[in-house]
C-alpha cells in the first residue's frame, strides 16, 4: 500500500459525459501528479500540482482538467468524453515537486470505460 | 529532452534463471532513474531509483540495476526469478534531472516478464 488513495477504483459512463476522479496523496506530501494509462498511448504525465499550484502540464487533453485543493488532495475533471478517453489513470504524490526527493508513489488508479 | 527506451517488449525466463530487463536513456542532464513494476490490475510500485549516489542500486524483491554512464543504460536485473515476478516493468526517467525543471516521469513503453515453471 503507497498510502495514495484514488477513488473511485471503476467508472462506466457514456460519450458526452463528465466525470470527477479524486485522489488523496500520502500524508506530508505536497505534490500530486496525474498520469493516464492505455493500450495505444502507454502511460503519459497530465498534469502536476504543487501545494494547490499547476506546476506542470503535460499531454493533457483541453477537455481535462484538474485542481488541487487546500487539504492537497486533488480532483481530475473529464468532460465530453469520447470513447478514447477510456483508461487507466493513475494519481501519484511526491514530498516536494522538484528533482530533490522526487520518489513519486502511486495509487492504485481509476479505471474508466467510456460506453 | 528526456526520453527511455525498453529493448524488449516482452521476456520470459524460467523459474530460477536470471532476469535481464534492458533499458537505454537519453538526458541532457545526470538523469533520476527509476524501475517500477506493475502486477496485473494494479498500480505502480517502485522498485528502485538511481540518484547518482551509486551507479549498482539495490531495490526490492531482490532487484538491482546498474548505471553506466558510457553505455547511456539502466538495465535491470535479478539472480534468480521467482513467479510472483511476473508482471510488466517500467523504466522511467525524471524530468526533474534538469535543474529547475518540473519532476514528471517520463515512461518507457514496458516489458512484459514471463516467469515459466
Amino acid at each position: 500500500d503507497s498510502g495514495v488513495t484514488q477513488t473511485p477504483k471503476h467508472l462506466i459512463t457514456a460519450t458526452g459525459q463528465r466525470v470527477t476522479l479524486r485522489c488523496s496523496p500520502r500524508s506530508g506530501d505536497l505534490s500530486v501528479y496525474w498520469y493516464q494509462q492505455s493500450l495505444d498511448q502507454g502511460l503519459q504525465f497530465l498534469i502536476q500540482y504543487y501545494n494547490g499550484e499547476e506546476r506542470a502540464k503535460g499531454n493533457i487533453l483541453e477537455r481535462f482538467s484538474a485542481q488541487q485543493f487546500p487539504d492537497l488532495h486533488s480532483e481530475l475533471n473529464l468532460s465530453s468524453l469520447e470513447l478514447g478517453d477510456s483508461a487507466l489513470y493513475f494519481c501519484a504524490s511526491s514530498r516536494t515537486g522538484t528533482w530533490e526527493y522526487n520518489e513519486q508513489f502511486f495509487g492504485p488508479g481509476t479505471r474508466l470505460t467510456v460506453l | 529532452a528526456q526520453s527511455v527506451t525498453q529493448l524488449d517488449s516482452h521476456v520470459s525466463v524460467s523459474e530460477g534463471t536470471p532476469v535481464l530487463l534492458r533499458c537505454n536513456y537519453s538526458s541532457s542532464y545526470s538523469p533520476s532513474l527509476f524501475w517500477y513494476v506493475q502486477h496485473p490490475n494494479k498500480g505502480l510500485q517502485l522498485l528502485l531509483k538511481y540518484t547518482s549516489a551509486a551507479t549498482l542500486v539495490k531495490g526490492i524483491n531482490g532487484f538491482e540495476a546498474e548505471f553506466k554512464k558510457s553505455e547511456t543504460s539502466f538495465h535491470l536485473t535479478k539472480p534468480s526469478a521467482h513467479m510472483s515476478d511476473a508482471a510488466e516493468y517500467f523504466c522511467v526517467v525524471s524530468e526533474g534531472s534538469e535543474r529547475g525543471a518540473t519532476n514528471k516521469l517520463i515512461f518507457g513503453t514496458g516489458t512484459l516478464l514471463a516467469v515459466q515453471p
